[in-house]
């Protein structure tokens, strides 16, 4: 049973460049969380999907968006990339309101 | 959105000892607390979970004591093992009703030495 899978592993972009990331849920799964990860620190909540629809966010601005598809899979997108997002981005997959499984991440640096 | 301290920043056990690593959090209307394990290079995976209606939750070598009236959890890890090394990360939910949207830690970076 394939856990969460997201692509790609590594991206490097410039600054005000736009990146799309994706994540594939736990067979099963069909709620999505994403979060950003800083060096040294905890993972911090962007927003979840849920039946394609955006159901809560974190404190991210309007430049972070996602996107749930039939297939319960999403993508996080980040527009006008700034030096600060250089970060671990991390999918989680779960049941509604159940315990979250975090997928190994993709490491995005700004340049 | 919920707040979680988590203590200490960082720490080294001897192998055989225990490990112990605390967290406060601030909203007492949630039920769900997690730990989580995070290895270099991957993602957290989830540890053990306690809700407040006990005390205390045991999985092998891994004990979560939970403190409702004082708002505060703790990891204890038996007989550590250099397995171990990693970065552990207290969680609480950030939102009513979810238990996946998270409010994590800062983490404390465990090193378990021969």
């Amino acid at each position: 049973d394939a856990g969460v899978t997201q692509s790609p592993t590594h991206l490097i972009k410039t600054r005000g460049q736009q990146v799309t990331l994706r994540c594939s849920p736990k067979s099963g799964h069909d709620t999505v969380s994403w979060y950003q990860q800083a060096l040294g620190q905890g993972p911090q909540f962007i927003f979840q999907y849920y039946e394609e629809e955006e159901r809560q966010r974190g404190n991210f601005p309007d430049r972070f968006s996602g996107h749930q598809f039939p297939n319960y899979s999403s993508e996080l997108n980040v527009n006008a990339l700034l030096l600060g997002d250089s970060a671990l981005y991390l999918c989680a997959s779960s049941l509604l309101n159940t315990e979250a499984f975090f997928g190994q991440g993709t490491r995005l640096t700004v340049v | 959105q919920q707040q979680v301290k988590q203590s200490p920043q960082s720490l080294i056990v001897q192998k055989g000892g225990i490990s112990i690593i605390n967290c406060a959090y601030e909203n007492t209307a949630f039920d769900y607390f997690p730990w989580y394990q995070q290895f270099p290079g991957k993602g957290p995976a989830l540890l053990i979970a306690i809700r407040p209606d006990v005390s205390e939750k045991k999985e092998g070598r891994f004990t979560i004591s939970f403190n409702k009236s004082a708002k505060q959890f703790s990891l204890h890890i038996m007989d550590s093992q250099p397995g171990d090394s990693a970065t552990y990360f207290c969680a609480a939910p950030g939102f009513r009703g979810g238990n996946e949207k998270l409010t994590f830690g800062t983490g404390t970076r465990l090193t378990i030495i021969p």
